[in-house]
C-alpha cells in the first residue's frame, strides 16, 4: 500500500472549515483514500473514503486530485468536538490487509 | 447504533503478570482486528480474524501473546508474562468482510508496572 504524508498539526477556528490536507504520490490504480480520525483516549472512527471522485456523506467531505497523488478531507463548519487525531491512510481495493496507521493531523479546533 | 464493546476499558498490572483483554464486534461482522497503540503513534494491527480463522498474525509477539476467536464471534486477546513495553492502548476492530471499512471499540488501557 502506498505510503501517505500528512502536516503534523493544524488549528481551525470554531464554525469555519477545516481543511485537511494528505499527500500520497505513490497511489496506485487500485488504491482507495481511507480517512478515519481518533478523539483522545477513544477508538479510531471511520469518516469517509473514495477511489478517484469526490465523496460527501454527513460528516466531511473528500476531494481527490486527478492525478490522485493528493486528497483535502473538508469539515465544513469544524465544532470543538471535531478536536482530534485525524488518519490519512491509502489501501488497494479488494485488499485483505489490515489499516497502515501513520502519525497523522492532531487538528485542534478553537473557540 | 450497533458498537464494537471492549472490556475492561483499564487494566493495572506488575510484570510478569498474565492479562486478558475482550472484544465483541458488531453483530454479523465476519472480520475481527486486534491493533496494539503506543503513547504518541497510530494503532498497528496485531492480529486479524476471518470468522474464527487467523488471516494474519505476522506482527503478534507470539511468545507472549495469544488471541482467539473460538466461535467465529467474540474475541480475546491474552498476554503472559506482561512486560514493562506492553503498556498501551489495545483496541479492536470488526468490519463486515476482509474489504469494508473497519469500527472500532473504545480500546483498553493497560498499564504495566
Amino acid at each position: 500500500d502506498a505510503k501517505t504524508t500528512q502536516p503534523p498539526s493544524m488549528d481551525c477556528a470554531e464554525g469555519r472549515a477545516a481543511n485537511l490536507p494528505c499527500n500520497h504520490s505513490t497511489i496506485s490504480g487500485n488504491e482507495y483514500v481511507y480517512w478515519y480520525r481518533q478523539i483522545h483516549s477513544q477508538g479510531p472512527q471511520y469518516i469517509i473514503h473514495g477511489l478517484k471522485n469526490n465523496e460527501t456523506n454527513e460528516m466531511a467531505s473528500l476531494i481527490i486530485t486527478e492525478d490522485r497523488k493528493s486528497s483535502t478531507l473538508i469539515l465544513p463548519h469544524a465544532t470543538l468536538r471535531d478536536t482530534a487525531v485525524y488518519y490519512c491512510i491509502v489501501k488497494s481495493a479488494g485488499s485483505a490487509r489490515q489499516l497502515t496507521f501513520g502519525s497523522g493531523t492532531q487538528l485542534t479546533v478553537l473557540p | 447504533e450497533a458498537e464494537v464493546a471492549q472490556s475492561p476499558r483499564y487494566k493495572i498490572t506488575e510484570k510478569s503478570q498474565a492479562v486478558a483483554f475482550w472484544c465483541d464486534p458488531i453483530s454479523g461482522h465476519a472480520t475481527l482486528y486486534w491493533y496494539r497503540q503506543i503513547l504518541g503513534q497510530g494503532p498497528e494491527l496485531l492480529v486479524q480474524f476471518q470468522d474464527e480463522s487467523v488471516v494474519d498474525d505476522s506482527q503478534l509477539p507470539k511468545d507472549r501473546f495469544s488471541a482467539e476467536r473460538l466461535k467465529g464471534v467474540d474475541s480475546t486477546l491474552k498476554i503472559q508474562p506482561a512486560e514493562l513495553g506492553d503498556s498501551a492502548m489495545y483496541l479492536c476492530a470488526s468490519s463486515r468482510d476482509l474489504y469494508n471499512e473497519q469500527f472500532f471499540g473504545p480500546g483498553t488501557r493497560l498499564t504495566v508496572l
